[in-house]
């Protein structure tokens, strides 16, 4: 079964403070996504890596994918009350079907 | 606005009774993926067309639930005799695959209640 696996699940900072989220599979990805979705709507898509060790900053969003495709993190530096949301990461794997694996998410609160 | 789009946003329905939502794509995609989301939890992969065929099926997807793509273009997701376990969010992503990026766009979703 192909897994993917984010941490923290859970995480409440004050405004200003910095984060990080990870998102972990045994498995290795041809490509990997950051989502961010609000209550009652669709997720919306963030950024895309795809080489392995690459970074990619959105802002104060830095996003990485581990060397050998398997594992990714998303740093936010000085977090907004406007960064709230539940976070997902999903894998496109190698195995050429275009199917995407989600993470189980991380649901973030920025307390102003 | 090109974007993924879904109707209805919301659907209440008594248990029992049949639905349908339909998704309408980008353009241009090729791909197109039905989920399903409960609350705080991540997106479940229901099934997938490519083009008109509808290439997988999870074993989420019980005989009740049916999905089409007639033409390759929108699709329709089908509950019969629904249940109050099938209440959730139902999002529809699409893709042009393969590229570079092989990136999945989400409609907002239609959130059933089932009473």
């Amino acid at each position: 079964t192909q897994l993917l696996e984010q941490s923290p699940q859970f995480l409440s900072i004050q405004e200003g403070e910095n984060l990080t989220v990870y998102c972990n599979s045994s498995s290795v990805f041809s490509s990997l996504q950051w989502y961010r979705q609000e209550p009652g709507e669709g997720p919306v898509l963030l950024v895309t890596v795809v080489t392995g060790g690459e970074v990619k900053k959105l802002k104060r969003l830095t996003f990485q994918f581990g060397d050998a495709r398997k594992d990714s993190s998303l740093h936010i530096t000085a977090a907004q009350p406007g960064d709230t949301g539940l976070y997902l990461c999903a894998g496109v794997f190698t195995s050429g079907t275009y199917k995407y694996i989600f993470g189980t998410g991380t649901r973030l609160k920025v307390l102003a | 606005d090109t974007g993924v789009s879904q109707d209805p946003r919301h659907k209440i329905t008594k248990r029992g009774q049949n639905v349908t939502f339909r998704c309408d794509p980008i353009s241009e995609h090729n791909r197109l993926y039905w989920y399903r989301q409960t609350l705080g939890q991540g997106p479940e992969f229901l099934t997938y067309f490519q083009n008109e065929a509808q290439l997988e099926k999870s074993r989420l997807l019980s005989d009740r639930f049916s999905a089409e793509r007639p033409k390759g273009s929108f699709s329709t997701l089908e509950i019969q005799r629904t249940e109050q376990g099938d209440s959730a969010m139902y999002l529809c992503a699409s893709s042009l695959v393969p590229t570079d990026f092989n990136e999945q766009f989400f409609g907002p979703g239609t959130r059933l209640t089932v009473l």
